[in-house]
């Protein structure tokens, strides 16, 4: 089964300040999802990577899929509070099924 | 469109209760999933449904029941609860196979904790 390993696990910046979060995946990426979950809410679909290569932008994140590396990054520039929250990494399976990455945790401090 | 509705939203049981979670979309999705959300470890999935009458195991299936007797609705039953199922639980649809790869879009989760 393939896995997905995110780092960090949790991240403190300063408002304004940018910052990446890595996935990395132990078999080939064929397509990779990205979500956010605001505390006590359910899963918001950020964007989805389907080629290696492949370079989205969602406001002020973008996610980029490098298949050589088995690995996608998200970057965040000039964060802001609203980007406090859980970023996972997923990919999908069989049936649409999807395998997370244990998440990561960002704190935003005003 | 409510999109992923979930009910209810808390829940506290004690040790060897049971209850069932209800999951409604009004999407038509074909599929539908349930995951549960553990500190450091992400969203495993429990057991998924890929249509009206069909369910099969996920990934965390042991302690869990469901059943998709609607397109609609997918409902997860604890049959005895215990305390390694305190957890916060997703519910997901997504569109059947139609070329391409189709996001999940999930409920608000349902907190529950075993006493």
């Amino acid at each position: 089964s393939q896995e997905l390993e995110q780092s960090p696990q949790s991240l403190i910046v300063q408002e304004g300040k940018n910052l990446t979060i890595n996935c990395t995946s132990s078999k080939t990426l064929y397509g990779l999802y990205w979500y956010k979950q605001k505390y006590g809410e359910g899963l918001i679909f950020l964007m989805m990577l389907q080629k290696g290569g492949e370079e989205k932008s969602h406001e002020k994140i973008t996610a980029k899929l490098d298949e050589k590396k088995q690995q996608s990054s998200l970057h965040i520039t000039a964060s802001q509070p609203s980007h406090a929250g859980i970023y996972l990494c997923g990919v999908g399976t069989s049936y649409g099924k999807l395998t997370f990455g244990q998440g990561t945790i960002l704190t935003v401090h005003p | 469109n409510a999109g992923v509705t979930q009910t209810p939203k808390f829940r506290v049981l004690k040790t060897g209760q049971s209850m069932t979670l209800l999951c409604a979309q009004d999407m038509n999705h074909e599929y539908m999933y349930w995951y549960r959300q553990d500190p450091g470890m992400g969203l495993r999935l429990i057991h998924y449904s890929v249509g009206e009458g069909t369910t099969a195991k996920g990934e965390v299936p042991d302690g869990y029941n469901v059943s998709r007797l609607k397109k609609q609705n997918f409902l997860l039953g604890l049959e005895s609860a215990a305390p390694s199922q305190t957890s916060v639980y997703f519910c997901a649809s997504r569109p059947g196979t139609s070329g391409g790869l189709n996001e999940q879009f999930f409920g608000p989760g349902t907190r529950l904790t075993v006493l």
